[in-house]
């Protein structure tokens, strides 16, 4: 079944700075590869996706990368704000239409 | 529009008591998830229902049962409370199919000792 790493378990970043979050899926029928973020003591709440049609996604100052080849994709954050701060979850469909999660990223802005 | 209601928020239950966490969407999403959220570990699937009438099995199953009962409600049963059940439970709910965007509850912190 699908197979999920997400790295680095813990990012810090200066405030301003930009941030990259890396997963890799084992599934090569996977297809759909949203990214989730997850604020202290809050839900996981959806910020991207990308399906497997396109290569990279733009939304303001949050961006996805996605290499089928490879078998990686990438959560780019630019101009890091305070409000950034918080654990960030890739996923990735499998064949059952089901996501498999990775196992989050905290990232933490410094002042 | 509430999205997706569960219920209760807390709970701390003694080793071998059982409880039923409910959980509701307004959304008429076809599919419904319970995930587990351990520190370190992400969210573990426990159990998903892909339509009304239907439910499956995820990661991490044993030691819950699940009941679709209508399109609106999914809940999760721990018939005998362990302390490795001691977690965070989110509800979910999607569409389903192509459209897999997961729409949680609040969270069900639940303690058992």
């Amino acid at each position: 079944g699908e197979n999920v790493e997400q790295h680095p378990s813990t990012l810090s970043v200066q405030e301003g700075d930009s941030a990259v979050i890396k997963c890799t899926y084992s599934d090569s029928a996977s297809n759909y590869f949203p990214w989730y973020k997850q604020e202290l003591g809050k839900r996981p709440q959806l910020i991207i996706d990308i399906r497997s049609n396109v290569g990279e996604k733009k939304d303001q100052r949050i961006a996805v990368t996605l290499n089928k080849t490879a078998k990686h994709f990438s959560l780019h954050i630019t101009e890091t704000q305070p409000e950034d701060s918080a654990v960030y979850f890739c996923a990735a469909s499998d064949s059952n239409y089901q996501l498999i999660w990775g196992a989050g990223t905290k990232l933490i802005i410094k002042p | 529009n509430a999205g997706v209601t569960q219920t209760p928020k807390f709970q701390v239950l003694k080793t071998g008591q059982s409880m039923t966490l409910q959980c509701a969407q307004d959304m008429n999403h076809n599919s419904m998830y319970w995930y587990r959220q351990d520190p370190g570990m992400g969210l573990r699937l426990i159990y998903y229902s892909a339509s009304e009438g239907t439910t499956d099995k995820g990661e991490v199953p044993n030691g819950y049962n699940v009941s679709r009962l209508n399109k609106r409600e999914f809940s999760l049963r721990l018939e005998s409370a362990a302390p490795s059940q001691t977690s965070v439970y989110f509800c979910a709910s999607s569409r389903g199919g192509l459209n897999t965007e997961a729409f949680f509850g609040q969270g069900t912190r639940l303690t058992v000792v």
